[in-house]
């Protein structure tokens, strides 16, 4: 089955500056990967996603960037926010399965 | 909409005990899923299905049943709880598995004595 890896598992950034989070993954028929935040007590919730036809994809202050061939894709969060703080989680889905597999997550805090 | 429903919020049980988690979704989705989630490992898949009368296996199955008589529905029964099951569970649904956005519902916190 598809095998998602995410780094780092923790990662502090001062209001302002820009947070980076990486994933990999197994299987090269995966063809769609969303990225979920949860801020704490709470469920999560898709912040963007990207399919395997699309390199990059933005939204306001979230980019999300995709490279096949190496089987990776980041997450980008820009301009930082306390907002920001929560857990965020990536995930892979193969073209010919239903199931979702997440990443262990990465705790964004930011620094006022 | 009320989107995806799971009661009860919080439990307690003792090892040995057997019980279901409900988890309810008014968007007429044709997928649902289980997951649990414990600190470091992520989000793991317990069962799934992809429409009313099918279900199938995740990565962490053993412990648990489910079932799917109607599209609205998808409970999780703990056969006999386990100190290991202590977790909290997470139902979500899309309107299909493939592309879709996963809708997650509230949680279930449950410990196990």
């Amino acid at each position: 089955g598809e095998n998602v890896e995410q780094h780092p598992s923790t990662l502090s950034v001062q209001e302002g500056d820009s947070a980076v989070i990486k994933c990999t993954y197994s299987d090269s028929a995966s063809n769609y990967f969303p990225w979920y935040k949860q801020e704490l007590g709470k469920r999560p919730q898709l912040i963007i996603d990207i399919r395997s036809n699309v390199g990059e994809k933005k939204d306001q202050r979230i980019a999300v960037t995709l490279n096949k061939t190496a089987k990776h894709f980041s997450l980008h969060i820009t301009e930082t926010q306390p907002e920001d703080s929560a857990v965020y989680f990536c995930a892979a889905r193969p073209a010919n399965d239903y199931k979702l597999s997440f990443g262990a997550g990465t705790t964004v805090t930011v620094r006022a | 909409n009320a989107g995806v429903t799971q009661t009860p919020k919080f439990q307690v049980l003792k090892t040995g005990q057997s019980m279901t988690l409900q988890c309810a979704q008014d968007m007429n989705h044709e997928y649902m899923s289980w997951y649990r989630q414990d600190p470091g490992m992520g989000l793991r898949l317990i069962h799934y299905s992809v429409g009313a009368g099918i279900t199938d296996q995740g990565e962490v199955p053993n412990g648990y049943n489910v079932s799917r008589s109607t599209t609205e529905d998808f409970p999780l029964r703990l056969l006999s709880a386990a100190p290991s099951q202590t977790s909290v569970y997470f139902c979500a649904s899309s309107y299909s598995g493939a592309l879709d956005t996963q809708y997650f519902g509230p949680g279930t916190r449950l410990t196990v004595l």
